[in-house]
């Protein structure tokens, strides 16, 4: 089955303890991202990769990372979580980087940081 | 700069009469434009999208919406409404400046079906 798979997906940590949230996609994209979702303030995106070593920020980079060893993997790290990054994230994925290019969401990690 | 503004941040509507869920959008560039479904505690799911092709898109389980240029909406219909569409649900623009294709998202509109 074609999907975009994250892991885990609910994690309570505590502030400072680094922290790894993993992204799967079996299809051959190209181009992958990572959201944050927020109550009032709706899905910001927070990095993105066109392909495999090329990524960069989006709206809400800081105190984030990401890499893109494999195509079909982008980790999202948490080097130094902090409270204000309790929230839902989203991962996706497309095909390509076009603008008829569907992209796909992967299940969402809650986390909760103490 | 693009956006997206969902006039309703909630709707209720009776089981078997119609929906609507109306976006206006704001784009520089012929836009890119996307209804996702999110239902409580689940993902991401997309509806429909539109991409300069047919004005009246249909989509997944009875939703269809129409691009109007002249009015820069993208409303979201369903003829009737089941149960099972209740879930909040999002108007999206996709970036068309640049290499990133970035989601531009609605606040969201929570629908509601009554029985």
């Amino acid at each position: 089955e074609a999907q975009v798979t994250q892991n885990p997906r609910y994690l309570i940590t505590v502030t400072g303890k680094k922290l790894t949230v993993t992204c799967s996609q079996n299809m051959n994209h190209e181009y992958m991202s990572w959201y944050r979702q927020d109550p009032g303030l709706g899905l910001r995106q927070i990095y993105y990769s066109m392909n495999v070593e090329v990524t960069d920020k989006g709206d809400v980079p800081e105190g984030y990372k990401v890499s893109r060893k494999e195509k079909r993997n982008f980790p999202l790290i948490l080097e130094s979580p902090s409270p204000n990054q309790t929230s839902l994230y989203f991962c996706a994925s497309s095909l390509l980087a076009g603008i008829t290019d569907t992209q796909y969401f992967g299940p969402g990690t809650r986390l909760t940081v103490l | 700069a693009q956006s997206v503004t969902q006039l309703d941040s909630h709707v209720s509507v009776s089981e078997g009469t119609p929906v609507l869920l109306r976006c206006n959008y704001s784009s520089s560039y012929s836009p890119s434009l996307f209804w996702y479904v999110q239902h409580p505690n689940k993902g991401l799911q997309l509806l429909l999208k539109y991409t300069s092709a047919a004005t009246l898109v249909k989509g997944i389980n009875g939703f269809e919406a129409e691009f109007k240029k002249s009015e820069t909406s993208f409303h979201l219909t369903k003829p009737s409404a089941h149960m099972s569409d209740a879930a909040e649900y999002f108007c999206v623009v996709m970036n068309n400046a640049g290499n990133n294709r970035k989601l531009i998202w609605g606040l969201g509109t929570s629908l509601a079906v009554n029985p």
